[in-house]
């Protein structure tokens, strides 16, 4: 079974600080993706990378960076975290297909920006 | 752009009975997939079912299955004999070639014992 991990399940940090969400995959997907949840909402996609060092922004990627330098780990940075970036954020592996592919999600990591 | 609409926050469902969560999306593609995911309280989302959208059968797995009309771009899930454990959130999503998923608003499941 394909096994996303994303560092932490809570998560607490301040206005201002640099925060990073951190999300490794083991099967060895190309494709790897970045949401954030809200209620009503649904989950609206941030950024997603189909190779190493490669990136695209998704619908909603103000506010947000994104790093892959090895290909099982995909990090979410939020450069400076405002109180409007508290959501879930639900990181998601695929292979790479013509949109067939199922996309695999981690537990998700709940953000507070107090 | 794609754009998926579920339009029922919420629905309830008697154990053992039928339910329907209804879909629609639009979208420009020609070649396209719909999803439905499902997401427990507190536990990760897991795929329920996939559509291809050139497939005129509807797809099925076990007691869950679709009822796809492309021409209306309809894409509802009917969930038959519900468990408790089918209360979740479901979300509808559509993907294209470029891998990215569209998701709906998604609708929250209650199931009465």
């Amino acid at each position: 079974d394909v096994k996303v991990t994303q560092s932490s399940r809570y998560l607490v940090k301040r206005t201002g600080e640099k925060v990073f969400l951190e999300c490794v995959q083991d099967m060895d997907h190309e494709n790897m993706f970045w949401y954030r949840q809200d209620p009503g909402l649904g989950l609206r996609l941030i950024y997603f990378s189909y190779d190493v060092k490669m990136k695209e922004k998704g619908d909603i990627p103000e506010g947000y960076s994104v790093s892959r330098e090895k290909k099982e780990r995909f990090s979410l940075i939020l450069e400076s975290a405002s109180t409007n970036q508290t959501s879930m954020y639900l990181c998601a592996s695929s292979l790479l297909g013509a949109g067939s592919q199922p996309q695999h999600f981690g537990d998700g990591t709940r953000l507070s920006i107090l | 752009a794609q754009t998926v609409t579920q339009s029922q926050p919420e629905m309830s469902v008697q154990e053992a009975e039928t339910v329907t969560l209804s879909c629609t999306y639009d979208t420009s593609e020609s070649d396209y997939y719909l999803f439905w995911y499902k997401q427990p309280p507190s536990r990760q989302m897991i795929l329920v079912i996939r559509q291809e959208a050139y497939k005129q059968q509807n797809a099925t797995e076990n007691r869950f299955s679709v009822n796809f009309q492309k021409a209306a771009k309809s894409f509802s899930l009917k969930i038959s004999d519900s468990q408790l454990g089918d209360a979740a959130m479901y979300f509808c999503a559509s993907n294209n070639a470029g891998n990215m998923l569209t998701f709906g608003g998604g609708t929250r499941l209650m199931v009465k014992p």
